[in-house]
Protein backbone atom coordinates (compact mmCIF):
# COMPACT_ATOMS: atom_id res chain seq x y z
CA UNK A 1 0.00 0.00 0.00
CA UNK A 2 1.36 3.33 -0.48
CA UNK A 3 1.21 6.47 1.81
CA UNK A 4 -1.14 9.11 1.55
CA UNK A 5 0.46 11.97 -0.06
CA UNK A 6 0.58 15.22 2.06
CA UNK A 7 2.29 18.31 1.42
CA UNK A 8 5.76 17.78 2.88
CA UNK A 9 5.32 21.87 4.46
CA UNK A 10 3.11 24.81 5.05
CA UNK A 11 3.16 27.73 6.82
CA UNK A 12 1.33 30.75 8.38
CA UNK A 13 1.23 33.67 10.26
CA UNK A 14 -0.39 33.70 14.04
CA UNK A 15 -4.67 34.14 13.03
CA UNK A 16 -4.45 32.95 10.10
CA UNK A 17 -6.00 29.98 8.69
CA UNK A 18 -4.09 27.07 6.67
CA UNK A 19 -5.56 23.71 5.45
CA UNK A 20 -3.42 20.50 5.05
CA UNK A 21 -4.33 18.25 1.87
CA UNK A 22 -4.17 14.34 1.99
CA UNK A 23 -4.75 12.38 -1.07
CA UNK A 24 -5.53 8.89 -1.48
CA UNK A 25 -7.56 6.73 -3.50
CA UNK A 26 -10.86 4.86 -3.62
CA UNK A 27 -9.68 2.50 -2.16
CA UNK A 28 -8.82 4.13 1.36
CA UNK A 29 -9.74 7.98 1.60
CA UNK A 30 -12.15 7.91 -1.13
CA UNK A 31 -13.79 4.71 0.23
CA UNK A 32 -14.68 5.43 3.60
CA UNK A 33 -15.45 7.79 6.36
CA UNK A 34 -12.49 6.84 8.33
CA UNK A 35 -10.20 9.26 8.11
CA UNK A 36 -8.11 10.73 11.02
CA UNK A 37 -5.59 13.11 11.72
CA UNK A 38 -2.55 13.25 14.10
CA UNK A 39 -0.51 16.16 15.39
CA UNK A 40 3.13 15.23 16.32
CA UNK A 41 5.42 17.83 18.09
CA UNK A 42 8.99 16.76 18.28
CA UNK A 43 10.30 13.68 20.25
CA UNK A 44 6.51 13.24 21.39
CA UNK A 45 3.88 10.43 20.36
CA UNK A 46 1.48 11.48 18.04
CA UNK A 47 -2.05 12.73 19.04
CA UNK A 48 -4.78 12.25 17.90
CA UNK A 49 -7.12 15.89 16.12
CA UNK A 50 -9.54 14.23 14.46
CA UNK A 51 -11.39 11.57 13.39
CA UNK A 52 -13.65 9.73 11.14
CA UNK A 53 -13.35 12.68 8.64
CA UNK A 54 -14.82 15.82 10.40
CA UNK A 55 -15.00 14.82 14.54
CA UNK A 56 -13.31 16.20 17.16
CA UNK A 57 -12.21 14.27 20.34
CA UNK A 58 -12.44 15.86 23.88
CA UNK A 59 -10.58 18.27 24.96
CA UNK A 60 -9.25 19.34 21.17
CA UNK A 61 -9.79 22.85 20.10
CA UNK A 62 -12.30 23.83 17.89
CA UNK A 63 -9.87 25.83 15.62
CA UNK A 64 -9.62 22.52 14.19
CA UNK A 65 -11.83 21.26 11.65
CA UNK A 66 -11.63 18.13 8.98
CA UNK A 67 -13.51 17.52 5.66
CA UNK A 68 -13.42 15.21 2.73
CA UNK A 69 -14.20 15.70 -0.82
CA UNK A 70 -13.79 12.43 -3.31
CA UNK A 71 -10.12 10.81 -2.66
CA UNK A 72 -8.72 14.03 -0.73
CA UNK A 73 -9.16 14.64 3.26
CA UNK A 74 -8.48 18.14 4.62
CA UNK A 75 -7.33 19.64 8.05
CA UNK A 76 -8.03 23.20 8.64
CA UNK A 77 -6.63 24.85 11.51
CA UNK A 78 -7.93 28.44 11.99
CA UNK A 79 -6.47 31.17 14.14
CA UNK A 80 -3.23 29.77 14.03
CA UNK A 81 -0.94 30.00 17.22
CA UNK A 82 2.33 29.28 17.43
CA UNK A 83 1.78 25.74 19.76
CA UNK A 84 0.45 24.68 16.38
CA UNK A 85 3.52 24.52 15.03
CA UNK A 86 4.20 20.28 14.32
CA UNK A 87 4.26 18.00 11.82
CA UNK A 88 0.36 16.43 10.71
CA UNK A 89 0.05 13.30 9.65
CA UNK A 90 -3.40 11.93 8.22
CA UNK A 91 -4.25 8.43 7.98
CA UNK A 92 -7.42 6.54 6.81
CA UNK A 93 -8.97 2.86 6.73
CA UNK A 94 -8.82 0.69 3.78
CA UNK A 95 -10.45 -1.85 1.42
CA UNK A 96 -7.87 -4.58 2.82
CA UNK A 97 -8.54 -3.49 6.58
CA UNK A 98 -5.12 -2.63 7.49
CA UNK A 99 -4.58 1.62 7.87
CA UNK A 100 -2.29 4.05 6.21
CA UNK A 101 -0.64 6.72 7.05
CA UNK A 102 0.53 10.34 4.94
CA UNK A 103 4.07 11.17 4.23
CA UNK A 104 3.23 14.25 6.76
CA UNK A 105 3.29 17.87 6.71
CA UNK A 106 5.43 20.14 8.35
CA UNK A 107 3.27 23.06 9.86
CA UNK A 108 5.09 26.15 10.76
CA UNK A 109 4.11 29.91 12.20
CA UNK A 110 5.89 32.11 10.89
CA UNK B 1 -6.20 6.51 32.53
CA UNK B 2 -5.02 4.45 29.86
CA UNK B 3 -0.95 4.16 29.46
CA UNK B 4 0.90 2.27 27.30
CA UNK B 5 4.70 1.42 27.55
CA UNK B 6 6.96 -0.24 25.39
CA UNK B 7 10.02 -1.92 26.38
CA UNK B 8 12.79 -4.34 24.59
CA UNK B 9 16.49 -3.57 23.69
CA UNK B 10 17.20 -0.74 22.06
CA UNK B 11 19.99 -2.53 19.75
CA UNK B 12 19.42 -5.33 17.56
CA UNK B 13 22.14 -7.03 15.04
CA UNK B 14 21.27 -7.08 11.32
CA UNK B 15 19.88 -10.51 10.28
CA UNK B 16 18.08 -11.19 13.91
CA UNK B 17 14.30 -10.92 15.50
CA UNK B 18 13.38 -7.29 17.00
CA UNK B 19 11.10 -8.44 19.63
CA UNK B 20 9.07 -5.25 21.84
CA UNK B 21 6.25 -5.85 24.60
CA UNK B 22 3.81 -3.33 25.29
CA UNK B 23 2.45 -3.11 28.79
CA UNK B 24 -0.73 -1.35 28.79
CA UNK B 25 -2.32 -0.18 32.36
CA UNK B 26 -5.73 1.62 32.45
CA UNK B 27 -7.56 -0.65 30.26
CA UNK B 28 -7.27 -4.74 29.39
CA UNK B 29 -6.01 -6.29 25.88
CA UNK B 30 -9.34 -8.41 26.11
CA UNK B 31 -10.86 -5.20 24.35
CA UNK B 32 -10.83 -2.88 21.73
CA UNK B 33 -7.64 -3.71 18.81
CA UNK B 34 -3.94 -3.06 19.82
CA UNK B 35 -1.17 -1.55 17.57
CA UNK B 36 2.25 -1.08 16.50
CA UNK B 37 3.79 1.92 14.54
CA UNK B 38 6.82 3.12 13.48
CA UNK B 39 9.10 5.82 12.63
CA UNK B 40 12.40 6.14 11.28
CA UNK B 41 14.60 8.99 12.40
CA UNK B 42 13.32 12.20 10.76
CA UNK B 43 10.99 10.49 8.56
CA UNK B 44 7.42 9.90 8.93
CA UNK B 45 5.02 7.25 10.55
CA UNK B 46 4.43 3.58 9.01
CA UNK B 47 2.01 0.96 10.21
CA UNK B 48 3.15 -1.96 11.18
CA UNK B 49 -0.31 -3.78 12.37
CA UNK B 50 -2.86 -4.48 15.00
CA UNK B 51 -4.09 -7.52 16.77
CA UNK B 52 -7.86 -8.55 18.85
CA UNK B 53 -7.26 -10.63 21.47
CA UNK B 54 -9.66 -13.15 19.87
CA UNK B 55 -6.27 -13.60 17.48
CA UNK B 56 -7.76 -10.84 14.89
CA UNK B 57 -4.74 -9.56 13.07
CA UNK B 58 -3.77 -7.70 10.21
CA UNK B 59 -0.51 -6.42 9.12
CA UNK B 60 1.10 -3.70 6.51
CA UNK B 61 1.43 -5.56 3.20
CA UNK B 62 5.19 -4.61 2.84
CA UNK B 63 6.32 -6.37 6.42
CA UNK B 64 3.71 -8.87 6.26
CA UNK B 65 6.11 -11.79 5.84
CA UNK B 66 8.30 -10.27 8.66
CA UNK B 67 5.88 -9.55 11.27
CA UNK B 68 3.41 -11.29 14.16
CA UNK B 69 1.68 -9.44 16.68
CA UNK B 70 0.76 -11.16 20.16
CA UNK B 71 -1.16 -10.73 22.86
CA UNK B 72 -0.76 -11.96 26.60
CA UNK B 73 -4.17 -11.20 28.11
CA UNK B 74 -2.69 -13.10 31.63
CA UNK B 75 0.35 -10.31 31.76
CA UNK B 76 -1.97 -7.56 30.22
CA UNK B 77 0.54 -6.88 27.51
CA UNK B 78 1.26 -7.30 23.31
CA UNK B 79 4.23 -7.45 21.43
CA UNK B 80 6.21 -6.69 18.43
CA UNK B 81 8.22 -9.49 16.33
CA UNK B 82 10.05 -8.22 13.54
CA UNK B 83 12.57 -10.93 11.94
CA UNK B 84 15.31 -10.44 9.40
CA UNK B 85 15.85 -6.97 10.30
CA UNK B 86 18.04 -4.82 8.51
CA UNK B 87 19.03 -1.14 9.49
CA UNK B 88 16.13 0.09 7.79
CA UNK B 89 14.34 -1.31 10.41
CA UNK B 90 15.65 1.47 12.44
CA UNK B 91 13.35 3.59 14.25
CA UNK B 92 11.05 4.79 16.53
CA UNK B 93 8.75 1.84 17.18
CA UNK B 94 5.37 2.97 19.38
CA UNK B 95 2.95 0.96 20.15
CA UNK B 96 -0.91 2.47 20.77
CA UNK B 97 -4.75 1.53 21.28
CA UNK B 98 -7.39 1.58 18.63
CA UNK B 99 -10.64 4.31 19.62
CA UNK B 100 -13.66 1.94 20.06
CA UNK B 101 -14.36 2.32 16.74
CA UNK B 102 -11.43 0.45 15.42
CA UNK B 103 -10.58 2.94 13.20
CA UNK B 104 -8.45 5.88 14.79
CA UNK B 105 -5.64 5.40 17.61
CA UNK B 106 -6.48 7.56 20.77
CA UNK B 107 -3.62 6.23 23.71
CA UNK B 108 0.17 6.12 22.19
CA UNK B 109 3.04 4.88 24.34
CA UNK B 110 5.84 7.29 24.45
CA UNK B 111 7.76 5.14 21.62
CA UNK B 112 11.17 3.40 21.98
CA UNK B 113 14.01 3.95 19.53
CA UNK B 114 15.34 0.55 18.26
CA UNK B 115 18.73 0.84 16.32
CA UNK B 116 19.54 -2.19 14.14
CA UNK B 117 23.50 -2.29 13.95
CA UNK B 118 26.46 -5.09 14.04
Amino acid sequence: QSALAQPASVSGSPGQSITISCTGTSSDVGGYNYVSWYQQHPGKAPKVMIYDVNNRPSGVSSRFSGSKSGNTASLTISGLQAEDEADYYCSSYTSSRTRVFGGGTKLTVL
Amino acid sequence: QVQLQESGPGLVKPSETLSLTCTVSGDSVSTYYWSWIRQPPGKGLEWIGYIHHSGSSNYNPSLKSRVTISVDTSKNQFSLNLSSVTAADTAVYYCARYAPSAKYLDYWGQGTLVTVSS
